[in-house]
């Protein structure tokens, strides 16, 4: 089976940086995705790590140990347009069947 | 481009009704998925399809059939409404390889069963 585990909550000032951990247990590994659904709104994808090591997209960062079945996502510069839910997910073999953690709601205050 | 298109936005159900949420995709994406999301348990599962003709169950099946008669239309049926079935759901799709196999939402069906 898989299981994904990551706070429940974080808050952060604007301005700021935040990282959000994601823990893993997965039977295979195919990477570790990231989402980011505002209230109202459907999850939209912000990054993907198929390997180890960081990956920067602008503002954002995501991080990879598989060794470790860990990853985090990194907010730089934090904007009140940030406060959302982020989720991490994991795909099983093939892709076509992705499981996501129960999402960490960032509060981002002035 | 449309891209995943769910409808309807807003439902209310009596409990033992049945219905049709209806799912879309334009973008030629082999793979679909429904969700359901309820607060503080993230996106769940419920059946997801490979290709037309094949469909199999996910996290949370009970209570929800779907079909894929076609690669772009993937409906869920719920076939006598519970109230645990009060839930946003979310269709889905993405194309296998592309960038961890991004996956690409429609807008969400709120769902009250009453």
């Amino acid at each position: 089976g898989q299981s994904l585990e990551q706070p429940s909550e974080v808050t952060a000032v604007e301005g700021a940086i935040v990282q959000i951990n994601c823990t893993y247990q997965t039977s295979g590994f195919y990477g570790l995705s990231w989402y980011q659904q505002h209230d109202g709104g459907a999850p939209t994808f912000l990054s993907y790590n198929g390997l180890d090591g960081l990956e920067e997209t602008g503002r954002f960062s995501s991080f990879l140990s598989r060794s470790d079945s860990y990853g985090y996502l990194l907010l730089q510069e934090l904007q009140m347009k940030d406060s959302a839910s982020y989720f991490c997910a994991v795909p099983n073999t093939g892709g076509f069947k992705t499981i996501f953690g129960a999402g960490t709601r960032l509060f981002v205050k002035a | 481009n449309a891209g995943v298109t769910q409808t309807p936005k807003f439902q209310v159900l009596k409990t033992g009704q049945s219905m049709t949420l209806q799912c879309a995709q334009d973008m030629n994406h082999e793979y679909m998925s429904w969700y359901r999301q309820d607060p503080g348990m993230g996106l769940r599962l419920i059946h997801y399809s490979v290709g037309a003709g094949i469909t199999d169950q996910g996290e949370v099946p009970n209570g929800y059939n779907v079909s894929r008669s076609t690669t772009e239309d993937f409906p869920l049926r719920l076939l006598s409404a519970a109230p645990s079935q009060t839930s946003v759901y979310f269709c889905a799709s993405s194309s296998p390889g592309t960038n961890g196999n991004t996956i690409y939402f429609g807008e969400g069906s709120w769902l009250t069963v009453v």
